[in-house]
């Protein structure tokens, strides 16, 4: 366990579903990552939140909507998803403020698009 | 911009043997911090070992340690005594403030 959960662990949702995907660490960490990782891309950053700020958008398509309430919550909002969009989805967080801090990983939601 | 490059998509190397992966990156800052992360098959990724820009020696973690090679932008980790847990996929990374870049991933496997 590295102090990064999420939720649900694995999701299969149809394309013209919506759902959520959730992050939750309480290591005090000010940094929020979503990453995608796939066979083709391995990973591959799609958002940064920095106290509570968008940092990075990392020309994610629409259809992911991240939130980031405050330091310790990351959701990704899916839309109208494509197959290949079918991946893992990492969460990670970090603390800048002392730079040779790691990035801390969840263990991933396996998205299944149908 | 920065770039990662891990230029071995797959290694294999023997049961109790040393392997070395590489990295190399690209930037024009002087101060950043570089990492080397596992992801078991199926688990979550983890900090192998980390390395500071400014510090000349190299990390050494137990079996674990990288050849750092600042003026070349270098990065390579050996494994020294294989084992088998050691099967997973290794990331090289490189961070400068929130901005974290990461290699394309290299396979090891570990042959009994």
């Amino acid at each position: 366990e590295t102090g990064v959960t999420q939720t649900p662990r694995h999701l299969v949702m149809g394309m013209t579903n919506k759902k959520s995907l959730k992050c939750e660490q309480h290591l005090g960490h000010n940094a929020m990552y979503w990453y995608k990782q796939s066979a083709k891309k391995p990973l591959e950053l799609m958002f940064v939140y920095n106290f509570k700020e968008q940092t990075e958008n990392n020309s994610v398509p629409s259809r992911f909507s991240p939130e980031c309430p405050n330091s310790s919550h990351l959701f990704l909002h899916l839309h109208t998803l494509q197959p290949e969009d079918s991946a893992l989805y990492l969460c990670a967080s970090i603390s800048t403020g002392t730079g040779n801090n790691e990035q801390f990983f969840g263990p991933g939601t396996r998205l299944t698009v149908l | 911009a920065q770039t990662v490059t891990q230029s071995q998509p797959e290694m294999s190397v023997q049961e109790a043997e040393t392997v070395t992966l590489s990295c190399t990156y690209d930037t024009s800052e002087s101060d950043y911090y570089l990492f080397w992360y596992k992801q078991p098959p199926s688990r979550q990724m983890i900090l192998v070992i980390r390395q500071e820009a400014y510090k000349q020696q190299n990390a050494t973690e137990n079996r674990f340690s990288v050849n750092f090679q600042k003026a070349a932008k270098s990065f390579s980790l050996k494994i020294s005594d294989s084992q088998l847990g050691d099967a997973a996929m290794y990331f090289c990374a490189y961070r400068r403030d929130d901005k974290i870049i990461f290699g394309k991933g290299t396979r090891l496997h570990i042959l009994p």
